[in-house]
């Protein structure tokens, strides 16, 4: 069955580091998203991209943060200069073209120090 | 990943029981809802979902019910197996088209108790 993956499961960076998270999206699907979840609380949107552009992102998703699709293959989460807040749970999401319900990736786990 | 949190409800069940596990939603435009599955150092699982023009919706060994009067969603999982234990999150997207941003509940932790 096809899955979303993500590399690293955990990162460590110290604060004021730049971090790339790493997400191979389901092959077929054409939207991805990036979410993340603060430990012990929701699970919250940060962005979605589609054809190369960010169709809608959060309040959360600020300057420090931007997405890319490198590749045919690979989408990822920059944050530039990471802050102790920034630690968290990070999920890589995909979907079908106009389909509601979404597909998530294992998570990788950010630890800012 | 980890669900740990004081402020997370959490449910226990003895094997074998039915489980119910529920979520309150507060706006009445969304029209759409998933329940997701998150184990210990995974990411959410979808499990099944529902759009707001049916109350009810069957898949295997878990049911979803929608009561939209009182804004309530339920996840009812049959003869509850050890391998249910994890955190269930309810998730909600009122956009009426798909690709747009899920918003999710807090989440409830189940635990099996053999």
């Amino acid at each position: 069955e096809p899955e979303v993956t993500q590399t690293p499961s955990h990162q460590v960076t110290q604060m004021g580091q730049e971090v790339i998270l790493r997400c191979v999206p389901i092959s077929n699907h054409l939207y991805f998203y990036w979410y993340r979840q603060i430990l012990g609380q929701k699970v919250e949107f940060l962005v979605s991209f589609y054809n190369n552009e960010i169709s809608e992102k959060s309040e959360i998703f600020d300057d420090q943060f931007s997405v890319e699709r490198p590749d045919g293959s690979n989408f990822t989460l920059k944050i530039r200069s990471t802050k102790l807040e920034d630690s968290a749970m990070y999920f890589c999401a995909s979907s079908n073209q106009g389909a509601r319900e979404q597909y998530f990736g294992p998570g990788t786990r950010l630890t800012v120090t | 990943g980890e669900n740990v949190g004081l402020h997370l409800p959490t449910l226990s069940v003895q094997e074998g029981d039915n489980s119910i596990i529920n979520c309150a939603y507060s706006n009445s435009a969304s029209d759409y809802f998933i329940w997701y599955k998150q184990e210990s150092g995974k990411g959410p699982q979808f499990i099944i979902d529902i759009r707001s023009n049916m109350d009810k919706r069957q898949g295997q060994r878990v049911t979803v019910l929608l009561n939209k009067t009182v804004k309530h969603l339920s996840l009812q999982i049959a003869a509850t197996q050890p391998g249910d234990s994890a955190v269930y999150f309810c998730a909600e997207n009122s956009r009426r088209s798909g690709n747009t941003p899920l918003v999710f509940g807090k989440g409830t932790r189940l635990s099996v108790i053999a």
